[in-house]
């Protein structure tokens, strides 16, 4: 178990729709990242908040947005979904936003847009 | 942009068998070089890593060995076993903190 909670793990819905992924960090981890996966394009980094701020944009798309809460979870939102924006979304958290600082990943969510 | 070029993108070894990994990364600011193993339906999870001041790192049956001046890394598994079989990402930190991961290798390790 890394300390990365993500809720929920699986999550079922229509083109369209907009979604929220949770993402908890471990106890003392002030930066979180979101990462994409998908089969032909692998780990993709989307963005990075640290301690509430955002820190650094990968490739995310404009319908896609994120924020981190004083408490330090984090949401991702997908809204105006897409077929091709099923996926796997993971949150990883350090305890800083760079450096060697390992980071710690969470179990994941399977988004399925039908 | 890849950033960072992982291969074979698919790996059989046989039981007890040498695996190898290579990954090659272009930007020379990058200063760290991890390795995550990722099993079906899990979250990445660090295995070994690597900073460019040194040229071999070794954790039980995993090394990494780095070449800064080819700018390439690679891991190496000894005495290869079913249970390692898995997903491997090489990953290099960017100037912005955030992991720039290879395209990965799927191990299968045959009994």
């Amino acid at each position: 178990d890394s300390g990365v909670t993500q809720t929920p793990k699986h999550l079922i819905t229509a083109t369209g729709q907009r979604v929220t992924l949770r993402c908890s960090p471990r106890s003392g981890d002030l930066s979180v990242y979101w990462y994409q996966q998908s089969l032909d394009q692998g780990l993709q980094f989307l963005i990075q908040y640290y301690n509430g701020e955002e820190r650094a944009k990968g490739n995310i798309l404009e319908r896609f947005s994120a924020q981190q809460f004083p408490d330090l979870h984090s949401e991702l939102n997908l809204s105006s979904l897409e077929l091709g924006d099923s996926a796997l979304y993971f949150c990883a958290s350090s305890v800083s936003g760079g450096g060697n600082t390992e980071a710690f990943f969470g179990q994941g969510t399977r988004l399925t847009v039908v | 942009q890849q950033q960072v070029k992982q291969s074979p993108q698919s790996l059989i070894v046989q039981k007890g068998g040498i695996s190898i990994i290579n990954c090659a990364y272009e930007n020379t600011a990058f200063d760290y070089f991890p390795w995550y193993q990722q099993f079906p339906g899990k979250g990445p999870a660090l295995l070994i890593a690597i900073r460019p001041d040194v040229s071999e790192k070794k954790e039980g049956r995993f090394t990494i060995s780095f070449n800064k001046s080819a700018k390439q890394f690679s891991l190496h598994i000894m005495d290869s076993q079913p249970g390692d079989s898995a997903t491997y990402f090489c990953a290099t930190r960017g100037s912005q903190g955030n992991l720039i991961f290879g395209k990965g290798t799927k191990l299968s390790v045959k009994p």
